[in-house]
């Protein structure tokens, strides 16, 4: 596609529940990054891919955290057992390797934890 | 630990005027920085960025000034539009990475009144 694409764009979910987040990157990114915005503030970074490995998942608060990456394309951040500390909007970039800092960010996955 | 702060939550300029953006951070290592862009309800977008070997960097009606011993960085915006009302984040990332891991502020609210 022209752009990254996350779904949903908004989720609501229970408390204790399992979630799943979805970012399709521009085709032939290579690098696949995740952030967070908690409110109040700034894009905290979670994950990063090179291609479907996961050099760096420094970011990830906890072990309820997991995300994966297929074919070298779409991405899947899952977070179980969901607390209400977890709402934030959950942002999905792209970019070309070696290109540090020239991402594509989606629009971002809206999620509140009631 | 904030190593990236941008101190001032919000912003309000009129039509015309300059619209000085700030930025703090207390990591010695960072050594490129950059400004994104943010509207409602979508990605940040890439504004601009200086390298640390640089104190100036300009393109059309934005301007970023670093300054390295005060550890300081601001964005001007010349003249100021109401479209670029919008949330503006400063980044930063370290020296010798191989990827894109930035270290975000939490944002500031501009808000051009025409």
């Amino acid at each position: 596609g022209a752009g990254v694409s996350q779904s949903p764009s908004n989720k609501v979910t229970e408390k204790g529940k399992d979630v799943e987040l979805r970012c399709d990157p521009i085709s032939g990114h290579t690098a696949l990054y995740w952030y967070r915005q908690s409110l109040g503030q700034g894009l905290e970074f979670l994950i990063y891919f090179q291609g479907n490995s996961a050099p760096d998942k420094s970011g990830l608060p906890s072990d309820r955290f997991s995300a994966e990456r297929t074919g070298g394309s779409v991405s899947t951040l899952t977070i179980q057992r969901t607390q209400q500390e977890d709402s934030a909007v959950y942002l999905c970039a792209s970019s070309l390797r070696g290109a540090n800092y020239g991402y594509t960010f989606g629009s971002g996955t809206r999620l509140t934890v009631v | 630990d904030q190593q990236v702060k941008q101190n001032s939550p919000s912003l309000s300029v009129q039509e015309g005027r300059i619209s000085i953006l700030n930025c703090d951070y207390t990591n010695s290592m960072f050594d490129y920085f950059l400004w994104y862009k943010k509207y409602p309800a979508e990605g940040p977008t890439f504004l601009i960025s200086i390298s640390s070997i640089k104190d100036k960097n300009e393109d059309g009606r934005f301007t970023v000034f670093l300054n390295k011993s005060a550890k300081h960085l601001s964005l001007h915006i010349v003249p100021s539009q109401p479209g670029d009302s919008a949330v503006y984040f400063c980044a930063a990332l370290p020296g010798g990475t191989s990827y894109g891991k930035l270290t975000f502020g939490q944002g500031t609210i501009l808000t051009v009144h025409p």
